[in-house]
């Protein structure tokens, strides 16, 4: 069972765009991490935003944590190939020594050359 | 190696078949995590191991998944009498563990197809 749902489920758009993926919840995470993950691999990690509104930039990419920190933004400027892949946010709940990650269901994202 | 290494890679079992399933983690990680990703999903927790210590196998969605990590390194990931609803991507992770923070590195996953 998901507990974070991530729109939109799929993304496709040209090359130079800018785009904002959502990763929303009812419930209050310690922290939110964001992934990027290729056919075949494992994710692997972006960022974590742990403070509620907190705003993290990585390049073109922007990372936004709500004020409640029950959700999360994400948004790329200037939307290269290279950013083609699945995207998801994982929500901690800070329990000592057993960080387990729940998921989002995921975006994929596909930037046409 | 420098990652957390998966085996295999791909497996294919008959439905009722026994499958075990291989994580090496990146050396001197405590925390090693197992993870189940159906297709068009996000990954989902199955189970949590500090050292040798399983504290947390809550994900597991059934008596026929069971996980061990006997030395507190290499992990496997056992499923009895497979069904075709078993059929998914199965990820490892490994971190430095122990407090908050810390990174967990994923391996490249085993997925699992049930005929």
């Amino acid at each position: 069972t998901q507990l974070l749902e991530q729109s939109p489920q799929f993304l496709s758009i040209q090359e130079g765009e800018n785009l904002t993926v959502y990763c929303n919840s009812s419930s209050v995470f310690s922290s939110l991490q964001w992934y990027r993950q290729e056919p075949g691999e494992g994710p692997v990690l972006l960022v974590t935003v742990v403070t509620g509104g907190e705003v993290k930039k990585l390049k073109r990419l922007t990372f936004q944590f709500g004020d409640a920190r029950k959700d999360s933004s994400l948004h790329i400027t200037a939307a290269q190939p290279g950013d083609t892949g699945l995207y998801l946010c994982a929500g901690v709940r800070s329990n000592f020594g057993n960080e387990k990650l729940t998921f989002g269901t995921g975006t994929r994202l596909t930037i046409i050359p | 190696g420098a990652g957390v290494s998966q085996s295999p890679r791909y497996k294919v079992a008959k439905r009722g078949q026994d499958v075990a399933l291989r994580c090496d983690p990146i050396s001197g990680h405590v925390s090693l995590f197992w993870y189940q990703q159906a297709l068009g999903q996000g990954p989902e927790f199955l189970t949590y191991f500090q050292n040798e210590a399983q504290l947390d196998k809550s994900g597991l969605p059934s008596d026929r998944f069971f996980a061990e990590r006997p030395e507190g390194s290499v992990s496997t990931l056992k499923i009895q009498r497979t069904q075709q609803e078993d059929s998914a991507v199965y990820l490892c992770a490994s971190s430095l563990g122990l407090a908050r923070g810390y990174e967990q590195f994923f391996g490249p996953g085993t997925r699992l197809t049930v005929l």
